[in-house]
């Protein structure tokens, strides 16, 4: 079945680097996505990587699959307190017809100053 | 367009009684899902549409909730009768037709059962 596990917290300082780490179980995925949460709002997307790319960079976010660990990542460089969020990976399953989203748990970045 | 509109904010209510959330989808998209976020279980699928059609509902937890979606701009989630543990934030996303298009979000129900 589908189930996408991350860790619940990590504390960075100001201007490091920020690794957030994702393991997904269904290899059917056509896409994987991240998403951010700030408090009291809703979901938005961040960026998303297609099941067959190992590595997608945009801007600060460096995008990292491993499809045979089935291992997703998100770099971000230079950190800054407004990153503080809740971050969460997501997959997708299905065609243009038919297509679910599932999410993990979500990571909750704090940045310190 | 406004995005994703959800409404209430915020709702409070008795045990027993019934709730509705009201979501309107982004004109033009294909899909729309309901989630419910909790710290316990984190943000889980319930239900999702594609034009109008109810494609997957194995999420809703049992019996007491149901979803409708009537039109291409509006849909219910509701829960009938509410218990406290349905306490949760409740958000409604719309997207594009295909996998490979952002899911929007509307600002979630903060739902509280007493």
């Amino acid at each position: 079945g589908e189930d996408v596990e991350q860790s619940l917290f990590l504390s960075v300082r100001e201007g490091d680097s920020s690794v957030i780490n994702c393991t997904y179980t269904d290899s059917s995925s056509t896409y994987l996505y991240w998403y951010k949460q700030e408090p009291g709002a809703g979901l938005q997307l961040l960026t998303y990587i297609f099941s067959n790319m190992d590595m997608k960079q945009d801007q600060r976010l460096t995008v990292l699959l491993n499809k045979k660990d089935k291992h997703l990542s998100l770099r971000i460089a230079d950190t800054q307190t407004g990153d503080s969020a809740i971050y969460f990976c997501a997959e997708s399953f299905g065609g243009d017809s038919s297509y679910k989203l599932i999410f993990g748990s979500g990571t909750r970045l704090l940045v310190r100053p | 367009d406004a995005g994703v509109i959800q409404s209430p904010r915020h709702e409070v209510t008795e045990m027993g009684q019934e709730v509705t959330l009201r979501c309107k989808p982004i004109s033009g998209h294909d899909y729309l899902f309901w989630y419910r976020q909790t710290m316990m279980r984190g943000l889980e699928l319930l239900i999702y549409f594609n034009n109008n059609v109810p494609i997957d509902d194995s999420g809703m937890p049992e019996d007491r909730f149901s979803a409708k979606m009537p039109n291409a701009s509006f849909s219910t989630l509701k829960i009938q009768p509410s218990e406290p543990r349905d306490s949760a934030v409740y958000f409604c996303a719309s997207s594009l037709q295909g996998a490979n298009t952002e899911a929007f979000f509307g600002q979630g129900t903060r739902l509280t059962v007493v």
